[in-house]
């Protein structure tokens, strides 16, 4: 069954260095989106990109944030220069089409800021 | 805006008990629901959905869920539990219409199966 998946697993950095997390979407989906659940909280919407363009972002998705879909199989994000409130996990997801559709979730990546 | 309540944070059951997993939206508008789980160490998965037609939906592992519109709730049930069940359940929410596809969760409800 094919499934999203994340790298790295675990992401460890310094205060105001730029991290890029990486997925790959299930091969025939449309829509991609990134989500991030701080520790000990809900999961938040971050962004959401179709056709090569961002489609809606949350409040939380500010200039030090940006989405590319570089080839045709890779969707990262990047945090330009990291806060130590931006440690959490972040969850790939994407989906075959609008909101009638399931997304599918990766695996995660856990970035801590020290 | 959007948003979702689930009542209970954690949860401690009996193999064989019945499950109940209340959760609460606040939009008036037509809405998708769904609930994720995680089990440990694995990523989010969906249990069922709901989108229109029959409000009692059936998911996997035998989960259910009653859309109730007049209490905008969608509850999670599960007759008789199984310590395979122990799992992180997320309820979620998307807006049909001017809601994009994003998906606005509940704060997770921790499930604790003990044998």
């Amino acid at each position: 069954e094919p499934e999203v998946t994340q790298t790295p697993s675990h992401q460890v950095t310094q205060m105001g260095q730029e991290v890029i997390l990486r997925c790959v979407p299930i091969s025939n989906h449309l829509y991609f989106y990134w989500y991030r659940q701080i520790l000990g909280q809900k999961v938040e919407f971050l962004v959401s990109f179709y056709n090569n363009e961002i489609s809606e972002k949350s409040e939380i998705f500010d200039d030090q944030f940006s989405v590319e879909r570089p080839d045709g199989s890779n969707f990262t994000l990047k945090i330009r220069s990291t806060k130590l409130e931006d440690s959490a996990m972040y969850f790939c997801a994407s989906g075959v089409g609008s909101s009638y559709n399931e997304q599918f979730f990766g695996p995660g990546t856990r970035l801590t800021v020290l | 805006a959007q948003s979702v309540s689930q009542h209970n944070h954690h949860v401690i059951l009996s193999e064989a008990a019945s499950l109940e997993l209340g959760c609460n939206y606040s939009y008036g508008g037509t809405v998708n629901l769904f609930w994720y789980v995680q089990y440990p160490g694995q990523h989010l998965q969906l249990l069922l959905k709901y989108f229109s037609g029959d409000p009692l939906v059936k998911g996997i592992k035998g989960f259910e869920a009653e859309f109730i519109k007049s209490k905008f709730s969608f509850n999670l049930r599960k007759p008789s539990v199984q310590w395979s069940d122990t799992a992180e359940y997320f309820c979620a929410v998307n807006v049909v219409t001017g809601g994009g596809n994003k998906l606005t969760f509940g704060t997770g409800t921790q499930l604790k199966v003990e044998l």
